[in-house]
């Protein structure tokens, strides 16, 4: 299957500095990537799709001023954590979809990075 | 985007047949029905897809009924291994986007 990776596995940085995270689809093209946040013992929680070249879209009640995301090219996108804080801690994992394995809504998904704020 | 609604948690022994299922009763015409699996501190896992009647891989089998409001997973002679959290999800074709619900906690016994 399709191999998307994450870069760090995981972070830990003090309080009021940013965070940036990558997320890579290594053997094909991303059309569209999304980003979500996993708290423990929680599911996973859509914060945001971002096609490549356009602007990300939040889900409601996600700050896109604070979290950041750059999709700037079909195999790449990230996500700063600005000002991060100790409420920022979760596990934030990457998906992403595109012309793989011959469906083209296929979707899959990076290790996850674990956000350590201190 | 259907909701989708399956048991929070199961228990099984090594060797066993586990069946996981899952309702979505408002499943749309388009909409194909996908599990993941998920081991703790990492993503998530394709397990299978399908749209209606059963799918079968080296992993596991999907069936749906006709009416597609429901599905099951199904895990032939599970091990200490399968232990992890199993999401039944609803995409609508390329224009959907993948909402998680609670999930099953699947916990394997030897």
């Amino acid at each position: 299957g399709a191999v998307v990776s994450q870069h760090p596995s995981w972070v830990i940085c003090k309080s009021g500095t940013s965070v940036k995270i990558e997320c890579r689809s290594l053997d094909f093209q991303a059309t569209t990537m999304f980003w979500y946040r996993q708290f423990p013992k929680q599911s996973l929680m859509l914060m945001a799709t971002s096609n490549e070249g356009s602007k990300a879209t939040y889900e409601q009640g996600v700050e896109k001023d604070k979290f950041l995301i750059n999709h700037a090219s079909l195999t790449l996108s990230t996500l700063t954590v600005t000002s991060a804080h100790p409420e920022d801690s979760s596990f934030y994992i990457c998906s992403a979809r595109g012309l793989a394995g011959g469906l083209d809504y296929e979707q899959y998904f990076g290790p996850g990075t674990r956000l350590t704020v201190t | 985007l259907a909701k989708t609604t399956q048991p929070i948690s199961m228990d099984s022994y090594e060797g066993q047949e586990v069946n996981i299922t899952c309702s979505h009763n408002n499943i749309a015409t388009n909409d194909y029905i996908t599990w993941y699996q998920q081991f703790p501190s990492q993503g998530p896992r394709f397990i299978i897809q399908g749209y209606k009647t059963k799918v079968t891989n080296e992993v596991a089998s999907l069936f749906i009924p006709a009416d597609r409001k429901s599905s099951t997973l199904s895990l032939p002679r599970v091990s200490l291994s399968d232990t992890a959290v199993y999401y039944c999800l609803v995409l609508g074709g390329s224009q959907g986007n993948l909402i998680f619900g609670k999930g099953t906690k699947l916990s394997v016994k030897p």
